[in-house]
């Protein structure tokens, strides 16, 4: 069945340090990855996406790497700052089902 | 970038009465719209898909006579929550996708949410 599994759930880190969030999906015909920051009290907004034939896309403080063999994969934020605090939502699509299907979320907070 | 709007951004009705939600893609037209719920401190889960023109397909577990989805036209979709109850109470997101010339987009654009109490 359709799943993804995302970790942590929550995370703090000190502004200027690295946060990484990994997500891992059931289905191998899985083919397009988006990552998806929402903010309190708003809707879901896209940060960055990968497709199955790549394995690393990176666009400035913001990176996301593939495994497909392990079905794994990860967001990286680099430097962060007040303002990344928000829940992370990884994603994943299925081109039979048209659909994306969002993982559980992660909570992070970075302390100024 | 693309842009999605919802109205009303929060609504409360009374137990028993039906609203009505909106989503309109402002700059683009939508093949594709869908419907999300999210309750609080929760993920966001896909209640249905509606194409432009054809009925929706409901997710298991998500009654469509009770959810009500129409997709009119390429730049608007509507979702009424007939005969609401608190437990209707929730975070309701839409999304829409657009086809580009040459093939289909992959990405989703959200709305910014709409605001549901059922008292």
């Amino acid at each position: 069945g359709e799943n993804v599994e995302q970790h942590p759930s929550t995370l703090s880190v000190q502004e200027g340090d690295s946060a990484v969030i990994k997500c891992t999906y059931s289905d191998s015909a899985s083919n397009y990855f988006p990552w998806y920051k929402q903010e309190l009290g708003k809707g879901p907004q896209l940060i960055i996406d990968i497709r199955s034939n790549v394995g690393e896309k990176k666009d400035q403080r913001i990176a996301v790497t593939l495994n497909k063999t392990a079905k794994h994969f990860s967001l990286h934020i680099t430097e962060t700052q007040p303002e990344d605090s928000a829940v992370y939502f990884c994603a994943f699509m299925k081109t039979s089902y048209d659909k994306v299907i969002f993982g559980p979320g992660t909570s992070l907070s970075v302390i100024p | 970038g693309a842009v999605v709007s919802q109205h009303p951004s929060w609504v409360i009705c009374k137990s028993g009465t039906s609203v009505k939600i909106e989503c309109r893609s402002l700059d683009f037209q939508a093949t594709t719209m869908f419907w999300y719920r999210q309750f609080p401190k929760q993920s966001l889960m896909l209640m249905a898909t509606s194409n432009e023109g054809s009925k929706a397909t409901y997710e298991q577990g998500v009654e469509k006579d009770k959810f009500l989805i129409n997709h009119a036209s390429l730049t608007l979709s509507t979702l009424t929550v007939t005969s609401a109850h608190p437990e209707d109470s929730s975070f309701y997101i839409c999304s829409a996708r657009g086809g580009l010339a040459g093939g289909l987009s992959y990405e989703q654009y959200f709305g910014p949410g709409t605001r549901l109490t059922v008292t």
